[in-house]
């Protein structure tokens, strides 16, 4: 599985775009990105994923670069209820019998006034 | 739709006793996973259940399983509890196919206190 690499920490202030980087440099050919993010206390939450094309959806943009050796996710309009640790994972095509998600230390985003 | 649903939400339970866990995934998902969660470990895959069949298992002991019914309902089990089996347990639910296994929705999780 390819290894990723995130910010422990970014700080955004209320109603900017926030940013977070991930870098995933031994992406394979076939190997999408997947990110979750986790609100204190609850289970966490598919946001978007993506392969090579950038994603849009109503949560948030996927922007991945050409040589796929990094990411970034988008939340154009950050509020205090983003808030959360933003995990960014990477996978490949489930086969059936290798679907498990690995999360790593993921980025700790705080949203301020 | 409703999302997934984790009964009990607390559980308090003591060294050496069992417990059993559970988990309604969302309706028509036939994926359910189960994940540990720990302040050291983070956040840890245990097992995989498609179709009433174990198709995925993480690195757990053997004190850990599992099993999935036929309406996709799951059940978690740990036996002879340990102090470190306390966590929170993630049950996540996903369509189960090739690119939407890993597009997985959550329940909110029991918190499992062993004294």
């Amino acid at each position: 599985d390819a290894k990723t690499t995130q910010p422990p920490s970014m700080d955004c202030a209320e109603g900017r775009a926030a940013n977070l980087p991930c870098n995933h440099s031994t992406i394979s050919g076939n190997e999408y990105v997947y990110w979750y993010r986790q609100i204190h206390s609850q289970g966490p939450q598919y946001i978007i994923h993506g392969l090579k094309n950038n994603e849009t959806n109503e949560m948030a943009s996927l922007i991945i670069t050409e040589d796929r050796k990094s990411s970034t996710l988008i939340l154009p309009h950050a509020t205090l209820r983003d808030t959360a640790v933003y995990y960014c994972i990477v996978r490949p095509p489930s086969t059936g019998t290798a679907s498990k998600l690995t999360f790593g230390t993921g980025t700790r985003l705080q949203v301020t006034l | 739709k409703a999302g997934v649903t984790q009964t009990p939400r607390y559980l308090i339970k003591t060294r050496g006793q069992q417990v059993t866990l559970s988990c309604s995934p969302i309706s028509g998902h036939r994926s359910v996973s189960w994940y540990q969660q720990t302040p050291g470990q983070g956040l840890q895959f245990l097992f995989e259940y498609f179709s009433e069949t174990q198709r995925n298992k993480g690195n757990f002991p053997g004190r850990f399983s599992g099993r999935q019914f036929s309406n996709s309902r799951s059940e978690m089990n740990v036996s002879t509890l340990e102090l470190g089996d306390s966590a929170l347990y993630l049950c996540a639910s996903s369509g189960g196919g090739q690119l939407s296994s890993y597009e997985q929705y959550f329940g909110p999780g029991t918190r499992l206190t062993v004294t």
